[in-house]
């Protein structure tokens, strides 16, 4: 079955720069996600990238795909306390249903 | 509305009662889905509606889920005799019909069964 992988944990001083990273299996997804829940929250879709790309860049987030080594990143530039959340990464699963990562949760730390 | 609603927000019950949940998905949206994220854990995929096709259930844990969509709108997740091991925090999300962008969700409902 399909399986996204994340690191659980993520730790940095606040203004420097966060990486999470995800791997995933499916090839011929067509865009890959990435969410942010706040604690107490649902899940708000933070970024995506369509898989012809290999980055894609808004403001502060930067997301990185290898698809040679179907890997995914996001790059979170000046982290700030309010960055402070679990990250999951996602793909298409038989079009319409997603699988998700087990999610990044990220301390920032002042 | 103007975003997924869920009700109710946190629901605590004894072991062995039923529970229903509530989502009131994006109106528009013909896409809705149910998904269970436990204690340090990512999302397990439970059930997901589109427009009047039959629901895809295979994510549904056991014979004591059930969920139904009342005209192509409002869902309800029903857990049977609950178990402890059913406490998580269970998502509803919705989304257009053949939609690259994502869900949006709501803000889940906390189930604790003691």
């Amino acid at each position: 079955g399909e399986d996204v992988e994340q690191s659980l944990f993520l730790s940095v001083r606040e203004g420097d720069s966060s990486v999470i990273n995800c791997t995933y299996t499916d090839s011929s997804s067509t865009y890959l996600y990435w969410y942010k829940q706040e604690p107490g929250a649902g899940l708000q879709l933070l970024t995506y990238i369509f898989s012809n790309m290999d980055m894609k860049q808004d403001q502060r987030l930067t997301v990185l795909l290898n698809k040679k080594d179907k890997h995914l990143s996001l790059r979170i530039a000046d982290t700030q306390t309010g960055d402070s959340a679990i990250y999951f990464c996602a793909e298409p699963f038989y079009g319409q249903n997603f699988v998700f990562g087990p999610g990044t949760r990220l301390s920032v730390l002042p | 509305g103007a975003g997924v609603s869920q009700s109710p927000s946190n629901k605590v019950t004894e072991k062995g009662k039923d529970v229903e949940l509530r989502c009131d998905p994006i109106s528009g949206h013909t896409a809705l889905y149910w998904y269970r994220q436990s204690l340090g854990q990512g999302l397990e995929f439970l059930i997901y509606f589109q427009g009047n096709s039959a629901p895809d259930k295979s994510g549904l844990p056991s014979d004591r889920f059930s969920a139904e969509r009342t005209g192509g709108s409002v869902s309800t997740l029903t857990i049977q005799r609950t178990q402890q091991e059913d406490s998580a925090v269970y998502l509803c999300a919705s989304s257009p019909s053949l939609s690259n962008y994502g869900y949006t969700f709501g803000s889940g409902t906390r189930l604790t069964v003691v």
